[in-house]
C-alpha cells in the first residue's frame, strides 16, 4: 500500500497562474484533509471533506477550492496563485469524520509563487 | 475554533537528557489531544494522543500529561536520543469540530 501520495513534489508558479495539487489514499478512508505549512505557523486546515460528496471549510479556504472526487481523490485547486500562497501543502486521510481518528499524512507538496 | 499554543519553539537537549513540550488551549470542551513527529523533509505522523478521562499516558520513552483545570497538555521525551531530532505538534479538536487545530511546533534538536 502505497498509503497517502501527492503530485507534484515541487511546483513554481508566477503570480496570477492556476494550478492544482493532487491527493490519492489507498486505505479506504472516508476524510480527507489538505494543510498548508509555514514556518512558525505550524499546519493550518485549509479545506477537508469528512466523507465522499462532501467538502468544508477549514481555517484558512480564501483563495483555494477543492474536489472530492471519489472515495480515493482530493484535489486542491488555486484558481489565480498570489506569493502568500507559497507554502509546503500537505494533504491527509483518516478512517472516519472526526477529531479522533489518527490523520496519515502524504509526503507534501513544496509550492513557490513568484 | 480552538486556539492551541505550543511552547517553546525550539529545544535544545544533550542526549539522554529530558525534554518537555507544554501545550495550551482554549476551548473546555476540548477532550482529545494527539501528538506529531516531523522529521526533517518528511510527513507528520502521530506518536502519542490522550483522551480526557485520563490525566497521564506512557508510552516507552514518551509520556503525555493532561491538566483539564489549567487547560494544558504535555509531551514528555526521557532519555533522548538523537533521532528524537524532530519538529514536534501538538493539536486540540475544540466544541463540535470535526477536525484537528495544531500548535505552532517544537523544533527539539537533541546534541549527540
Amino acid at each position: 500500500n502505497a498509503g497517502v501520495t501527492q503530485t507534484p513534489k515541487f511546483q513554481v508558479l508566477k503570480t496570477g497562474q492556476s494550478m492544482t495539487l493532487q491527493c490519492a489514499q489507498d486505505m479506504n478512508h472516508n476524510s480527507m484533509y489538505w494543510y498548508r505549512q509555514d514556518p512558525g505557523m505550524g499546519l493550518r486546515l485549509i479545506y477537508y471533506s469528512a466523507s465522499e460528496g462532501t467538502t468544508d471549510k477549514g481555517e484558512v479556504p480564501n483563495g483555494y477550492n477543492v474536489s472530492r472526487l471519489n472515495k480515493r481523490e482530493f484535489s486542491l485547486r488555486l484558481e489565480s496563485a498570489a506569493p502568500s500562497q507559497t507554502s509546503v501543502y500537505f494533504c491527509a486521510s483518516a478512517s472516519l469524520a472526526g477529531p479522533y481518528n489518527e490523520q496519515f499524512f502524504g509526503p507534501g507538496t513544496r509550492l513557490t509563487v513568484l | 475554533g480552538e486556539n492551541v499554543e505550543q511552547h517553546p519553539s525550539t529545544l535544545s537537549v544533550q542526549e539522554g537528557d529530558s525534554a518537555v513540550i507544554k501545550c495550551t488551549y482554549s476551548d473546555s470542551a476540548s477532550n482529545y489531544f494527539p501528538w506529531y513527529k516531523q522529521e526533517l523533509g518528511k510527513r507528520p505522523q502521530l506518536i502519542i494522543d490522550i483522551r480526557s478521562n485520563v490525566g497521564e499516558k506512557k508510552d516507552q520513552r514518551i509520556a503525555v500529561t493532561l491538566n483539564k483545570t489549567a487547560k494544558h497538555f504535555s509531551l514528555h521525551i526521557t532519555e533522548t536520543q538523537p533521532e528524537d531530532s524532530a519538529v514536534y505538534f501538538c493539536a486540540a479538536p475544540g466544541t463540535g469540530a470535526n477536525n484537528l487545530f495544531f500548535g505552532t511546533g517544537t523544533r527539539l534538536t537533541v546534541i549527540p
